[in-house]
C-alpha cells in the first residue's frame, strides 16, 4: 500500500460530459502530480501542485483543470470529455519535490472510460 | 528538455532466463534515475534507484546502473521468474525536478 489514495477506480460516462477524480497523497507529502496513462502515449505528466499552488504544467488539455485543497487533497476535473481522453489516470505523492533523489508514491488509478 | 527512452516490448522470457530492458535518457542538470514496476491492476512502485554516476540499485535480484558516459541506466536480472510479469517503467527526475517516466516495457515470463 502505497498510501496515496485515488477515488473512483473506475468510471463510465459519456462524450461531452465532466467528470471530476480525486487524490489523497501519502501522510506528511505537500506535492502532488497527475498523469494520463495511454496505450500509445505511455505515461504522461499533467499538472504538479505543491501545498495548494500550481507548481508545473505538463500536456494538460484546456479542457482539464486541477486543484488541491487545503487538506492537500487534489482533484482533476475533465470537461468536454471525448472518446480519446479515455485512460488510466494515475495521481502521485512525494514529500521534498526540490530533491531529486527522491521517490514518487502512485495511487492505483482511475479508469476512465468515455462512451 | 527531461526524456527518457526504453525499448519497447513486450520482452517474453522463459523462467529463469537473463533479462535487460534498455533504457537511455536525456536530462538537464544531473538526474537521479529509477525503475518502476507496475502489476495488473496495480499504480507503479518502485522497484529501486540510482542518484549518481556509477551507482548501482539493487531489489529483489533486480540492478541497474547509473551510466553517465552512455546515459543509461538499464535493468537487469539473472534468473526471471513467472511473478516477474509486468510492466517496467524507467524514470529520471533532472533539472526540472518532476518524474519523467519512458512508455514502459511489458514483461511476459513463461513456466
Amino acid at each position: 500500500d502505497s498510501g496515496v489514495t485515488q477515488t473512483p477506480k473506475h468510471l463510465i460516462t459519456a462524450t461531452g460530459q465532466r467528470v471530476t477524480l480525486r487524490c489523497s497523497p501519502r501522510s506528511g507529502d505537500l506535492s502532488v502530480y497527475w498523469y494520463q496513462q495511454s496505450l500509445d502515449q505511455g505515461l504522461q505528466f499533467l499538472i504538479q501542485y505543491y501545498n495548494g499552488e500550481e507548481r508545473a504544467k505538463g500536456n494538460i488539455l484546456e479542457r482539464f483543470s486541477a486543484q488541491q485543497f487545503p487538506d492537500l487533497h487534489s482533484e482533476l476535473n475533465l470537461s468536454s470529455l471525448e472518446l480519446g481522453d479515455s485512460a488510466l489516470y494515475f495521481c502521485a505523492s512525494s514529500a521534498n519535490p526540490g530533491q531529486k533523489n527522491t521517490e514518487a508514491f502512485f495511487g492505483q488509478g482511475t479508469r476512465l472510460t468515455v462512451v | 528538455g527531461d526524456s527518457v527512452t526504453q525499448m519497447e516490448g513486450p520482452v517474453t522470457l522463459s523462467e529463469e532466463a537473463f533479462l535487460t530492458i534498455n533504457c537511455t535518457y536525456t536530462a538537464t542538470g544531473y538526474p537521479s534515475l529509477f525503475w518502476y514496476v507496475q502489476y495488473p491492476g496495480e499504480g507503479l512502485q518502485l522497484l529501486l534507484k540510482a542518484t549518481k554516476a556509477d551507482d548501482k540499485g539493487s531489489n529483489k535480484g533486480f540492478e541497474a546502473t547509473y551510466r553517465k558516459e552512455t546515459t543509461s541506466f538499464h535493468l537487469e536480472k539473472g534468473s526471471v521468474q513467472v511473478s516477474d510479469s509486468a510492466v517496467y517503467f524507467c524514470a529520471l527526475r533532472g533539472g526540472s525536478y518532476i518524474p519523467t517516466f519512458g512508455r514502459g516495457t511489458s514483461l511476459i515470463v513463461h513456466p
